[in-house]
């Protein structure tokens, strides 16, 4: 178990729906990522907070966004579904921003079926 | 470009083999991490190792070892007498240091490794 939590576990919704993914990070880790999984892109960087705040931006598409809270809780919001979003979204985080230097732990990730 | 190659898609060995998962990098910073995780059938991603650029010792860790040259970017992972558990897919990534890149990390495409009991 690597103290990151993510729910739901899986989601299935229609395309044109919005959902939203949760994320708990570690506790004591400030930067939370946010990485999307599928079969033809393989493991895709999307984005990263850092105590509240967007750190770097990876393939994230602009119907995708995110936050931080307060209590370093994100939340990943997918708006306009489609087909191709169909994906496990996993929720990382580290200990600080790093510049590089901190491994990151995994969530065990959200599915996301869009039909 | 790709950052972070594993050439090897699939891989398939005996139990009690040893096998090498290869992972080539491409980086102009002279200050980066190499990392290995591990992603069993169960779907998460488990972190095994971290290695900085400066530091080119290999590490043995039981039945896992990491081999880092630099003079050839490559960061290969050994499992020494393979096990059934050892049965997952293995991804290489890659972060470097500049300022303002944040944490980002690169992943490799996966090596899909089937230990035949």
């Amino acid at each position: 178990d690597s103290g990151v939590t993510q729910t739901p576990k899986h989601l299935i919704t229609a395309t044109g729906q919005r959902v939203t993914l949760r994320c708990s990070p570690r506790s004591g880790d400030l930067s939370v990522y946010w990485y999307q999984q599928s079969l033809d892109q393989g493991l895709q960087f999307l984005i990263q907070y850092y105590n509240g705040e967007e750190r770097a931006k990876g393939n994230i598409l602009e119907r995708f966004s995110a936050q931080q809270f307060p209590d370093l809780h994100s939340e990943l919001n997918l708006s306009s579904l489609e087909l191709g979003d169909s994906a496990l979204y996993f929720c990382a985080s580290s200990v600080t921003p790093g510049q590089g230097s901190y491994e990151q732990y995994f969530g065990p990730g959200t599915r996301l079926t869009v039909t | 470009a790709q950052k972070v190659t594993q050439a090897q898609t699939e891989i398939s060995v005996v139990e009690k083999e040893d096998v090498t998962l290869d992972c080539v990098y491409e980086t102009r910073d002279t200050t980066y991490y190499l990392f290995w995780y591990k992603q069993p059938p169960s779907g998460e991603l488990v972190f095994l190792i971290r290695r900085n650029s400066f530091d080119e010792q290999n590490e043995i860790s039981g039945r896992y070892s990491w081999n880092f040259q630099k003079s050839t970017s490559s960061f290969n992972f050994t499992i020494t007498a393979s096990q059934v558990v050892d049965s997952a897919v293995y991804f290489c990534a890659l972060s470097e240091a500049a300022v303002g890149t944040g944490n980002q990390f690169y992943f490799g495409t996966g090596t899909s490794l089937t230990v035949i009991p």
